[in-house]
C-alpha cells in the first residue's frame, strides 16, 4: 500500500479564499506530481518537482503555485480561489529510477469552489 | 496538439473479444512507456511497462514503436473485470510523467 496521503480529502470554499491542498510521502521518493482530474476526463499534469527545491510547470496552465522543501512534502496553493478551480487535485510520487514508471497515487483533493 | 493523444472511445467488446488499444506521442525524446488503468473515480494504477522487443503479461501485450512514436495495448479473451479506462502514459525530460486522453472500455456480457 502506498504511504503517500493528501488533505483535506474534501473541501467546499468560497471564491476569494486562499487555499493549500497537502500531499506527504513517506516513502523517500525524488519526484512529485499534481494533476488536476474533472470527472471522467483526462488527468492534466499542472505541477512536478524532481527533488527539493525543484519545481516546474506542467502542462496545463494554472494559477496555483507549488513548493519542494522538503523530500516528502508537496503543498499546492491557490492564492485567490474561483468557481473554474473546482475540481480533483491528484498527488503522486514516484522513486528516482529512470525506468521505473509506477507512481503512487495519494486518494486525491477534491475542491469545490462556490 | 496534446503530447499524449488515445482514441477516447468508447469500444464496447463482447466478452472473451481481443481488443486492441494505440497511443501516440509527440516528443521523440521521450524516454519511458507505460500503460495504466483507471477505474471510476479511483486513482490510475500501473497496469505494464512497454518495451520496443514487446511486454507480455497474461492477457495483456503491450509495444513501443520508437520510430512512429507509437505505442499499442493489447487485450485477449477480455473479461468484464477489464472494464475500465486505460492511460498510455510517456516519461520525459525531467522527469515528467504525462498521461494520455485515456480510452474507455466497456466489456459486455
Amino acid at each position: 500500500e502506498a504511504d503517500i496521503y493528501q488533505t483535506p480529502r474534501y473541501l467546499v470554499i468560497g471564491t476569494g479564499k486562499k487555499i493549500t491542498l497537502e500531499c506527504s510521502q513517506t516513502m523517500g521518493h525524488d519526484k512529485m506530481y499534481w494533476y488536476q482530474q474533472d470527472p471522467g476526463m483526462e488527468l492534466h499534469l499542472i505541477h512536478y518537482s524532481y527533488g527539493v527545491n525543484s519545481t516546474e510547470k506542467g502542462d496545463l496552465s494554472s494559477e496555483s503555485t507549488v513548493s519542494r522543501i522538503r523530500t516528502e512534502h508537496f503543498p499546492l496553493t491557490l492564492e485567490s480561489a474561483r468557481p473554474s478551480h473546482t475540481s480533483q487535485y491528484l498527488c503522486a510520487s514516484r522513486p528516482g529510477h529512470l525506468n521505473t514508471g509506477e507512481l503512487f497515487f495519494g486518494e486525491g483533493s477534491r475542491l469545490t469552489v462556490l | 496538439r496534446k503530447e499524449v493523444e488515445q482514441d477516447p472511445g468508447p469500444f464496447n467488446v463482447p466478452e472473451g473479444a481481443t481488443v486492441a488499444f494505440n497511443c501516440t506521442y509527440s516528443n521523440s525524446a521521450s524516454q519511458s512507456f507505460f500503460w495504466y488503468r483507471q477505474d471510476c473515480r479511483k486513482e490510475p494504477k500501473l497496469l505494464m511497462s512497454v518495451y520496443s522487443s514487446g511486454n507480455e503479461d497474461g492477457r495483456f501485450t503491450a509495444q513501443l514503436n520508437r520510430a512512429s512514436q507509437y505505442i499499442s495495448l493489447l487485450i485477449r479473451d477480455s473479461k468484464l473485470s477489464d472494464s475500465a479506462t486505460y492511460l498510455c502514459v510517456v516519461i520525459g525530460g525531467y522527469q515528467k510523467v504525462t498521461f494520455g486522453t485515456g480510452t474507455k472500455l466497456q466489456v459486455i456480457p
